[in-house]
């Protein structure tokens, strides 16, 4: 299965700043998601990255949030925007086949909004 | 849309025992089924995973899961845990015709292996 690089792996940001996570998978995939993961909690899909057009996203998640990058089949990039302390939180990618192939996750960003 | 349920949150056992987390999903189609695991201080790892063929399915580390249909559930099981399977446990649907391909998680279960 492919293996995924995150980067940076852990931040602590300002408010009202933005900050780009990138997501880097060792083979070409057909499919790349980025979730969410708070405190305690489980993970929320924000958005599926589609190569070469907009993100699809999910209900609560917007794009001038969360603007999404995928100009290839092996990397994406995801943005949190104009930061507030609720943004604090883990942000992983994800990458797959599609069906019948299992996914894939990269090891997560720590995001500290301060 | 599709949606799981993950009925136990936090589960305590006493090592060499039994295991057994329960996961139901709601999904009108056909659905791929996920147990995905999250050690202490590391990233999601998948534990197994159904796509067809016979319903019991065998994971790494012990872990085997049931698919049964007709109650849309995918129940995890080990018959005997270790300290070292202290995580926490997802279980995770995804939709394949019409679900976009996306994986919808339940709210996990937190495992505590006590020696």
């Amino acid at each position: 299965s492919a293996v995924i690089s995150q980067k940076p792996s852990r931040d602590i940001c300002q408010r009202g700043t933005s900050l780009t996570i990138q997501c880097q998978v060792d083979s070409q995939v057909t499919m790349m998601f980025w979730y969410r993961q708070q405190p305690g909690q489980s993970l929320t899909l924000i958005a599926t990255a589609n190569q070469g057009s907009e993100a699809t996203y999910e209900s609560g998640f917007v794009i001038d949030k969360f603007p999404i990058s995928r100009p290839n089949l092996t990397f994406s990039t995801l943005t949190v925007s104009n930061m507030s302390p609720e943004d604090s939180s883990i942000y992983l990618c994800s990458a797959g086949q599609g069906p019948n192939y299992g996914y894939t996750f990269g090891s997560g960003t720590r995001l500290t909004v301060v | 849309a599709q949606s799981v349920s993950q009925h136990n949150h936090h589960v305590i056992l006493s090592e060499a025992a039994s295991l057994e987390l329960g996961c139901n999903y709601s999904y009108g189609g056909t659905v791929n089924l996920f147990w995905y695991v999250q050690y202490p201080g590391q990233h999601l790892q998948l534990l197994l995973k159904y796509f067809s063929g016979d319903p019991l399915v065998k994971g790494i580390k012990g872990f085997e899961a049931e698919f049964i249909k007709s109650k849309f559930s995918f129940n995890l099981r080990k018959p005997s845990v270790q300290w070292s399977d202290t995580a926490e446990y997802f279980c995770a649907v995804k939709g394949v015709t019409g679900g976009g391909n996306k994986l919808t998680f339940g709210t996990g279960t937190q495992l505590k292996v006590e020696l």
